[in-house]
């Protein structure tokens, strides 16, 4: 399978604990987009990579998320602190992008985060 | 005004008819957009990528945008109960600073039932 791989698809934590996903590319893809999905909505932007480097970062996210793409390749999203609020689906697209254009993104299965 | 808007239905179709979902966005200098279905509990799925002013069709679904009235709608023939999801629109916005890279923007989505 060479789609978007993203671990755990669970993971149930208590609250202010740790968590960290990671999140492998469809292995051409220089971009790799992280989102939230939570009920009812649409995925919201949390940050993005071409290559390593992160050009952006949502103003809504907290200083308590951080991603990391340190060699281009997979990602990783940690939480610190978890919060009940921070429950969600957490999401990985991939795609190829550069230019003024940009390819399609590609989903992972996702991350289902539970915070009790 | 939102970046990506569009209607949150739900939509009630008759099986067998067409099925119309609209999009509006607010960058004027967006280039790429895209259609996303999504099935309850799933990541969504890319179904449709249009980049040019006009019509374009894929088996059953034909995608319509136009640039001017910054408006992309997605039109979904001989509706079957499968169809039965949320529909995403995903549109690249420029971010700070870049002159090409740009994040994926994604609207809240569209629930879609198809009625026997």
């Amino acid at each position: 399978d060479t789609g978007v791989s993203q671990n755990p698809r669970h993971k149930i934590t208590k609250r202010g604990q740790n968590v960290t996903f990671r999140c492998d590319p469809i292995s051409e893809h220089n971009r790799l987009y992280w989102y939230r999905q939570t009920l009812g909505q649409g995925p919201e932007f949390l940050t993005y990579f071409q290559n390593e480097a992160q050009l952006e970062k949502s103003r809504l996210l907290s200083d308590r998320f951080s991603a990391e793409r340190p060699k281009g390749s997979f990602s990783t999203l940690e939480i610190q602190r978890t919060e009940q609020g921070d429950s969600a689906m957490y999401l990985c697209a991939s795609s190829l992008g550069g230019g003024n254009g940009i390819a399609e993104a590609f989903f992972g299965q996702g991350t289902r985060l539970t915070v009790v | 005004q939102k970046e990506v808007e569009q209607n949150s239905g739900p939509l009630s179709v008759p099986e067998g008819a067409i099925a119309s979902l609209n999009c509006t966005y607010s960058d004027r200098g967006s280039q790429s957009f895209f259609w996303y279905r999504q099935y309850s509990g799933k990541s969504p799925e890319l179904i449709m990528s249009i980049y040019s002013n006009g019509d374009k069709e894929d088996g059953r679904f034909t995608a319509q945008l136009n640039k001017a009235s910054q408006y992309v709608s997605l039109l979904i023939r001989d509706s079957q109960p499968s169809d039965s999801a949320t529909y995403l629109c995903a549109v690249p916005f420029l971010g700070p600073g870049y002159s090409s890279a740009s994040k994926i923007i994604f609207g809240s989505g569209t629930r879609l039932s198809i009625r026997p």
